[in-house]
């Protein structure tokens, strides 16, 4: 199964909170797990990304925690701001001939003040 | 700058038509995706070319096309145009099947 499953679709939070994104997926073949941001008109970029031989990874405010057996990983926000408000998709890939990347459906995050 | 670029940034065209997006990749990068993004949509993959090779296919109705050139730019041809083709085009490349690098986009308006 090549499908990425996200939750929720849309998030509030307030300024100062923690906004947290969850991803599933099924293939146990998956082995990179990036997350990338997309702010409107823009195209997306890379935000931060896992392998799956560690189970946390931190970079600055941004948090990803990752759970091999139960196939979930997210995303951790911390002191979230409006500046974070943007689309936010995880996606999972695995080394094939063809070098696809399947991306979940995307998170509309909104950090109001 | 993600370094790939989209041409033209806006494109407006009525139904019917045709229409081409160019994408050049990151220098050195050898594959490269085109998704579609309709609005409050997510990012609906369409097709990978890798060294001028098609690769894997998404989404892509018959009345889209795309080929990469030699010097490892890439063209999706979108034909029949209707009113639902409206949509944010974006390209991306990589190096391998980590990072995309995503370009700017190009916005498709069909009236």
């Amino acid at each position: 199964q090549q499908q990425v499953k996200q939750s929720p679709q849309s998030l509030i939070v307030q300024k100062g909170g923690i906004s947290i994104i969850n991803c599933a997926y099924e293939n146990t073949a998956f082995d990179y797990f990036p997350w990338y941001q997309q702010f409107p008109g823009k195209g997306p970029a890379l935000l931060i990304a896992i392998r799956p031989d560690v189970s946390e990874k931190k970079e600055g405010r941004f948090t990803i925690s990752f759970n091999k057996s139960a196939k979930q990983f997210s995303l951790h926000i911390m002191d979230s701001q409006p500046g974070d408000s943007a689309t936010y998709f995880c996606a999972a890939s695995v080394k094939t001939s063809y070098d696809k990347v399947i991306f979940g459906p995307g998170t509309s995050l909104s950090v109001i003040p | 700058d993600s370094g790939v670029t989209q041409t033209p940034k806006h494109l407006i065209t009525a139904t019917g038509q045709r229409v081409t997006l160019r994408c050049s990749p990151r220098s050195g990068d050898l594959s490269v995706y085109w998704y579609q993004q309709s609005l409050d949509q997510g990012l609906q993959f369409l097709i990978q070319y890798y060294n001028g090779e098609e690769r894997a296919k998404g989404n892509i109705l018959e009345r889209f096309s795309a080929q990469q050139f030699p010097d490892l730019h890439s063209e999706l041809n979108l034909s029949s145009l209707e009113l639902g083709d409206s949509a944010l085009y974006f390209c991306a490349s990589s190096a391998g099947y980590n990072e995309q690098f995503f370009g700017p986009g190009t916005r498709l308006t069909v009236l």
